[in-house]
């Protein structure tokens, strides 16, 4: 079973670069939702996804996009690079509320120089 | 507002039990999840409690929950050297999907 699949699981990039960090699962979630994870500071919610077509923000927006244009899929995208991002980012989907828990991709390793 | 704390750092004895705690701030929360984390991979859903439970056991694992005090603690009996991870407590209010997490503690586990 593939469950949640982030690509790619590492990066470097320069600063002011562009980057589009990839989610998939194949568990028909409903649910979707994007982490980062820092030294200290456990996980910290960026954005999130009730559904296909409806997305909001988390609790660290600043400086990613998110589009949910199918239940697969969840693209987190950087649109300038900062050093401040560099950091594990993490996808997670789950079936719905509830008792339902959040499925985790193997993460993404990102540095920005 | 939002807030869990958990100590940074455990280290026992193999054969010992473990015991990781965790403290919360909003009374809402109606689902309390432990996560442990492997070196180098995502979070992996070990156990959760709802709030009007006050204890959950699963094989080696017992969930406690003090509502009153906020507080929730993860024992883990006859810890083994495998079970060194990171764990992360995470609390989520009912009705949404954001969940909160604490800092999360190193379990290290020696021979």
């Amino acid at each position: 079973n593939a469950g949640v699949t982030q690509t790619p699981k590492f990066q470097v990039l320069k600063t002011g670069q562009s980057m589009t960090l990839q989610c998939a699962q194949d568990m028909n979630h409903e649910y979707m939702s994007w982490y980062r994870q820092d030294p200290g500071m456990g996980l910290r919610l960026i954005h999130y996804s009730v559904g296909a077509g409806i997305t909001d923000q988390g609790e660290v927006p600043n400086g990613y996009n998110v589009s949910r244009s199918t239940t697969e899929d969840f693209p987190l995208r950087l649109l300038s690079a900062a050093p401040s991002q560099t950091s594990v980012y993490f996808c997670a989907s789950s079936r719905g509320q509830g008792t339902q828990p959040q499925h985790f991709g193997d993460g993404t390793r990102l540095s920005i120089l | 507002g939002e807030d869990v704390e958990q100590s940074l750092f455990l280290s026992v004895r193999e054969g010992d039990s473990s015991v990781i705690n965790c403290t919360y701030t909003d009374s809402s929360s109606t689902y309390l999840y432990w996560y442990k984390q492997e070196p180098g991979a995502g979070l992996q859903l070990l156990t959760y409690i709802f709030s009007n439970m006050d204890m959950k056991q699963d094989q080696r694992l017992t969930v406690l929950l003090n509502k009153k005090d906020k507080h929730l603690s993860l024992r883990i009996a006859d810890t083994q050297t495998g079970d060194s991870a990171i764990y992360f407590c995470a609390e989520r209010q009912q009705g949404f999907q954001k969940l909160v997490f604490g800092t999360g503690t190193r379990l290290l586990v020696s021979p």
